[in-house]
């Protein structure tokens, strides 16, 4: 099974901070990768497939993007409605694998 | 509009059974890969198993594996999941999810979600 190691597991961070979650994949899975934000009591919500296609509605602040082996979710500017958990997942083989997940807190 | 809503969600003695079912509209369900995830309380998301458009590609989780039985119809715009010999570490929230594709060679983005229907599973 592919592991999708996420870091960090917990980030504090300011509204208008720029802030980079990494997930590092355990083999090769090409651009197999999507990023997903979970608010308390809401459902997963699709930012990010295929690495680094915006999903339709998404905020232009949301980015992803891939650098060697290793995948990152960027946010440029931090708005009060981004403090939330994010998840990144493979699909490139089955059983798909998502990270941890990295909880984005206030500070 | 998409919308998925799942039932079948109770709580369950260790070792018993429970079938839950999703209902699919506003999309071509016979288009597109479905999934269930889950999440225990205060946990992760876990994937559990998935299913191409015509039922040719069926994968699951190893924690799962022939304990549970994914399936789907399409004309019912239902899918399902058949939970045999239940533990304790099956408590979660169950999600029905729809993915972006077909799922024929590999799945892709996951991208709508029902509310979920809540298993525990308890003495």
């Amino acid at each position: 099974d592919i592991q999708m190691t996420q870091s960090p597991s917990s980030l504090s961070a300011s509204v208008g901070d720029r802030v980079t979650i990494t997930c590092r994949p355990s083999q090769l899975i090409n651009v197999y990768v999507s990023w997903y934000q979970q608010k308390p009591g809401q459902v997963p919500n699709l930012l990010i497939y295929a690495a680094s296609t915006l999903q339709s509605g998404v905020p232009s602040r949301f980015s992803g993007s891939k650098s060697g082996a290793n995948f990152t979710l960027t946010i440029s500017s931090l708005q009060p409605d981004d403090f939330a958990t994010y998840y990144c997942q493979q699909t490139y083989s089955a059983p798909i694998t998502f990270g941890q997940g990295t909880r984005l807190e206030i500070k | 509009e998409v919308e998925l809503v799942e039932s079948g969600g109770d709580l369950v003695q260790p070792d018993r059974s429970l079938r839950l079912s999703c209902a699919a509209s506003g999309f071509a369900f016979d288009d597109c890969a479905m999934h269930w995830v889950r999440q225990a309380p205060g946990k992760g998301l876990e994937w559990v198993a998935g299913i191409s458009w015509n039922s040719g590609k069926i994968d699951y989780a190893d924690s799962v594996k022939d304990r549970f039985t994914i399936s789907r119809d399409n004309a019912k715009r239902s899918l399902y999941l058949q939970l045999n010999s239940l533990r304790p570490e099956d408590t979660a929230l169950y999600y029905c999810v729809k993915d972006m594709h077909p799922g024929s060679v590999r799945y892709f983005g996951l991208d709508s979600w029902g509310q979920g229907t809540l298993v525990t599973v308890s003495s």
